[in-house]
């Protein structure tokens, strides 16, 4: 059964800094999925990624996938207080159900 | 249309009655799923249609949760005989096909569901 662990949980940071949000799975999984939520909002889709090795980027994130280590990675670069949001990582199969298995979120506030 | 459509927004209900939650997913996408999101629990996968299949229920959480799915379109979620630990958002995601660039999964508003 696909598991999905983000860390941290909680993260405040600085408008400028750059920081990572990670994300490990525990069995494989086909694709991996970000995703943006603003509270009392619906999920934004941010990135899908399909392979070992893809990386995506939209403005100042970036998304990266190593399917060897079961590991993606948001990466934010030079924060503005607008990507204040929870971040949620869900793992996918192109099998079965293909349903979505998300991590906990991480609360991002990012700080003028 | 143009995207997943939940009703209602929010629902304020009475412990012990049945509500029943909509989905309009985007039209032409076959798979719709529905999953909870109570505050630290995060998103719970509920229940997967696709197409004239039998639906995936294995993650409903009690008797008292159905859904059905008419005409491959529209679908309902009914929770009977509410309690307050189904206080949660339930959001509605469809999905396209396989053959489309990014294969991702859309979601609703969602509905704020408040057992009270």
């Amino acid at each position: 059964e696909l598991k999905v662990e983000q860390n941290p949980l909680f993260l405040s940071m600085q408008e400028g800094k750059n920081y990572t949000i990670y994300c490990n799975y525990s069995t494989t999984s086909d694709r991996l999925y970000w995703y943006r939520q603003d509270p009392g909002k619906s999920l934004e889709s941010l990135f899908v990624l399909l392979s070992n090795g893809a990386v995506k980027q939209e403005g100042r994130l970036m998304a990266s996938l190593d399917t060897k280590a079961r590991l993606s990675t948001l990466h934010i670069t030079a924060a503005v207080h607008d990507l204040s949001a929870t971040y949620f990582c869900a793992g996918g199969t192109i099998r079965g159900a293909q349903k979505l298995v998300f991590g906990q979120g991480t609360r991002l506030t990012i700080n003028p | 249309g143009a995207g997943v459509s939940q009703s209602p927004s929010n629902k304020v209900t009475e412990k012990g009655k049945d509500v029943e939650l909509r989905c309009d997913p985007i039209s032409g996408h076959t798979a719709l799923y529905w999953y909870r999101q109570s505050l630290g629990q995060g998103l719970e996968f509920l229940i997967y249609f696709q197409g004239n299949s039998a639906p995936d229920k294995s993650g409903l959480p009690s008797d008292r949760f159905s859904a059905e799915r008419t005409g491959g379109s529209v679908s309902t979620l009914t929770i009977q005989r509410t309690q307050q630990e189904d206080s949660a958002v339930y959001l509605c995601a469809s999905r396209g096909v396989a053959s489309q660039a990014n294969y991702g999964y859309t979601f609703g508003s969602g509905t704020r569901l408040t057992v009270v």
